[in-house]
């Protein structure tokens, strides 16, 4: 979607490997999320962040990490990864204000073998 | 606990056909509703976006509707085309992280 991306679009990894995934919006936006979508659980919040360096845990947080050290990027760590973790992983930005919709990213689809 | 239904979980209609899409919710206390459309494989498009103190947003062939005494927003597609084959997805935001989005309903127009 414009002002955010996901990036890798997709990746094969191994179990037991560390896995960082980016999101980066150029919309200067407060707030970013991780999201995972698994079929049977729609999507499901993993962590989130509300300012440079201030985040908090989601329902799902479990097996992962992230850090925020500038606004405009968010990074989601599977710090040792199993096939639990195989998933679509969706990061979402929204503007401060309880107003405001979220915008998505168009998914990094991971798969852990 | 908000719950979210969505009804149908899949229709499928022929070309031209104007369909109505629903969500039902259980707690009032929402800060705004959101309509998704997800294509296979893609992310989360928003659509409309409805503020608590609104009843409806309209953009192109698109209406949404919301009515918090019932419990019910509506999604309203009007000359449906191939083209809206997907699935929608309604998203209620409560405040603080709280985004609780319903099951959604997968929608096939045929040609």
């Amino acid at each position: 979607d414009a002002g955010i991306t996901q990036s890798p679009r997709h990746k094969v990894t191994e179990t037991g490997t560390p896995v960082t995934l980016r999101c980066h919006q150029t919309e200067n936006h407060r707030y970013m999320y991780w999201y995972r979508q698994d079929p049977g659980h729609g999507l499901r919040l993993i962590h989130y962040s509300y300012g440079v360096k201030d985040t908090d845990k989601g329902e799902v947080s479990d097996g992962y990490s992230v850090s925020r050290s500038k606004t405009e990027d968010f990074l989601l760590t599977l710090e040792s990864a199993t096939s639990s973790q195989t998933s679509v992983y969706f990061c979402a930005i929204r503007p401060g204000g309880q107003g405001y919709g979220y915008t998505f990213g168009s998914g990094t689809r991971l798969t852990v073998v | 606990k908000q719950e979210v239904t969505q009804i149908p979980a899949a229709l499928s209609v022929p070309e031209g056909e104007n369909l109505v899409l629903n969500c039902s919710f259980t707690d009032s206390a929402i800060y705004n509703l959101q309509w998704f459309r997800q294509d296979p494989g893609k992310g989360l498009t928003s659509l409309l976006l409805i503020q608590s103190s609104q009843r409806e947003q309209t953009s192109g062939r698109l209406n949404a509707s919301l009515d918090k005494s019932s419990g019910r927003s509506t999604l309203y597609i009007a000359a449906s085309q191939p083209g809206d084959s997907a699935t929608y997805l309604c998203a209620f935001y409560l405040g603080g992280n709280k985004l609780v989005f319903g099951a959604g309903t997968i929608l096939r127009v045929k040609s």
